[in-house]
């Protein structure tokens, strides 16, 4: 069973609408989450990080469930500039990051 | 800072061909990452160092494959013989360590291409 698994969509949604994805890691003792945004032809980027309570940046919210060893991320008011693909990223204790396949987003106008 | 430097940015070899793909992480980061790419399998950690030193090996494909990190600020992916399913994007990423300075800052990438 792979560490982090995530639907590949791809998620085809209109400018305005909701768009929310989850990804499911296997190991119960993963510390931390994040998301992370990559572009076609470009390397991944830090989107935000996933804290216990839950965060916002924006538009942009992530959940954590432990009980259900899965993370979240929603995307509200989409934007054009949204469409890409989200990697969830897991860690364990010893700071080596596990990626997840990623969700494809596009937005289309 | 000019953040992650890999080069070169694109690699066409021929099968049997050594490739030596480089890296200069971000000044003053401990962690460096080694990841490949395929459509079919996604982003794969191959080794990753800590203040020069290898940690983890364990996604390193097979003894073709090679990494070193001589000083903080170079590292060096080799693969010897190169072969046509090790066409692939590589990353080389680096980090701060403790949790919660764990953002990893990827390099461009570099596409490789074995005939």
């Amino acid at each position: 069973r792979k560490e982090v698994e995530q639907d590949p969509g791809p998620f085809n949604v209109p400018e305005g609408a909701t768009v929310a994805f989850n990804c499911t890691y296997s190991n119960s003792a993963s510390q931390s989450f994040f998301w992370y945004r990559q572009d076609c032809r470009k390397e991944p980027k830090l989107l935000m990080s996933v804290y216990s309570s839950g965060n916002e940046d924006g538009r942009f919210t992530a959940q954590l469930n432990r009980a259900s060893q899965y993370i979240s991320l929603l995307i509200r008011d989409s934007k054009l500039s949204d469409s890409a693909t989200y990697l969830c990223v897991v860690i364990l204790n010893d700071y080596k990051l596990s990626f997840g396949a990623g969700t494809t987003v596009t937005v289309r106008a | 800072d000019a953040g992650v430097i890999q080069s070169p940015r694109h690699e066409v070899t021929e099968m049997g061909q050594e490739v030596t793909l480089r890296c200069k992480p971000i000044s003053g980061h401990d962690y460096l990452f080694w990841y490949r790419q395929t459509m079919m399998r996604g982003l794969e950690l191959l080794i990753y160092f800590n203040n020069n030193v290898p940690i983890d090996d364990s996604g390193m494909p097979e003894d073709r494959f090679s990494a070193k990190m001589p000083n903080a600020s170079f590292s060096t992916l080799k693969i010897q013989p190169s072969e046509p399913r090790d066409s692939a994007v590589y990353f080389c990423a680096s980090s701060l360590p403790g949790p919660s300075n764990t953002e990893a800052f990827f390099g461009q990438g570099t596409r490789l291409t074995v005939v």
